[in-house]
């Protein structure tokens, strides 16, 4: 079964352009992550659905950023517009049920804005 | 303020030389502690779930503890594919959170 599928694989873009990050979830999983990782904060969670509907957005930095599932099997993250803060490897998840449950990752995007 | 803290922040072992990692947390409602193992370049891999005090789990090298405190990582005879940083993250009523990781090396 294909895991957790994330493109594209590296974004270069000049500051204040849009990025879109895309997601596929594993077939049969209800529930879905995104988060970021860098050196100085780590992992951190920035939204979470279930079910399609977005349940926690407290990690979402600000308005600039923007996440939607149009499907049970699809998300976009959305940065518009991009800062060079924002460089970072964004990963999304998806899990069985909520977040309570082993989340499996993507290999995620490693975006820099220049 | 609910806290993950992940020690050592980097372990450098023998092949065969056992140790434990540890992940000590402060939060209120735990709803579940998860082990993760994150190699350079990929996504975190799920390891363990433990969801109290007592419980353990064990899978070929690696057996997790958890009590009320903070959770354990052994690693037994560890070989050097073992390297990689390991992550815990906590799971409270509030918000999941993840420990800034101990990045293990093992020497053959």
């Amino acid at each position: 079964d294909a895991g957790v599928i994330q493109s594209p694989r590296h974004e270069v873009t000049e500051m204040g352009q849009e990025v879109t990050l895309r997601c596929k979830l594993i077939s049969g999983h209800n529930s879905l992550f995104w988060y970021r990782q860098t050196m100085m904060r780590g992992l951190e969670l920035l939204i979470y659905f279930n079910n399609n509907v977005p349940i926690d957005d407290s990690g979402m930095p600000e308005d600039r950023f923007s996440a939607k599932m149009p499907n049970a099997s699809f998300s976009t993250l959305k940065i518009q517009p991009s800062e060079p803060r924002d460089s970072a490897v964004y990963f999304c998840a998806s899990s069985f049920r909520g977040r309570g449950q082993p989340q499996h990752f993507g290999d995620g995007t490693r975006l820099s804005i220049l | 303020e609910d806290q993950v803290t992940q020690s050592p922040e980097a372990l450098r072992l023998q092949e065969g030389e056992s140790s434990s990692l540890n992940c000590s947390y402060t939060v209120s409602g735990l709803r579940g502690l998860f082990w993760y193992r994150q190699d350079p370049g990929k996504g975190p891999e799920f390891l363990f779930t433990l969801y109290s005090a007592g419980e353990e789990k064990e899978k070929e090298r690696l057996k997790a503890t958890l009590t009320k405190k903070e959770s354990f990582l052994h690693i037994t005879a560890p070989k050097p594919e073992d390297s990689a940083t390991y992550l815990c993250a906590v799971d409270n009523n509030n918000d999941m959170r993840f420990g800034a990781g101990t990045r293990l090396t093992v020497k053959p």
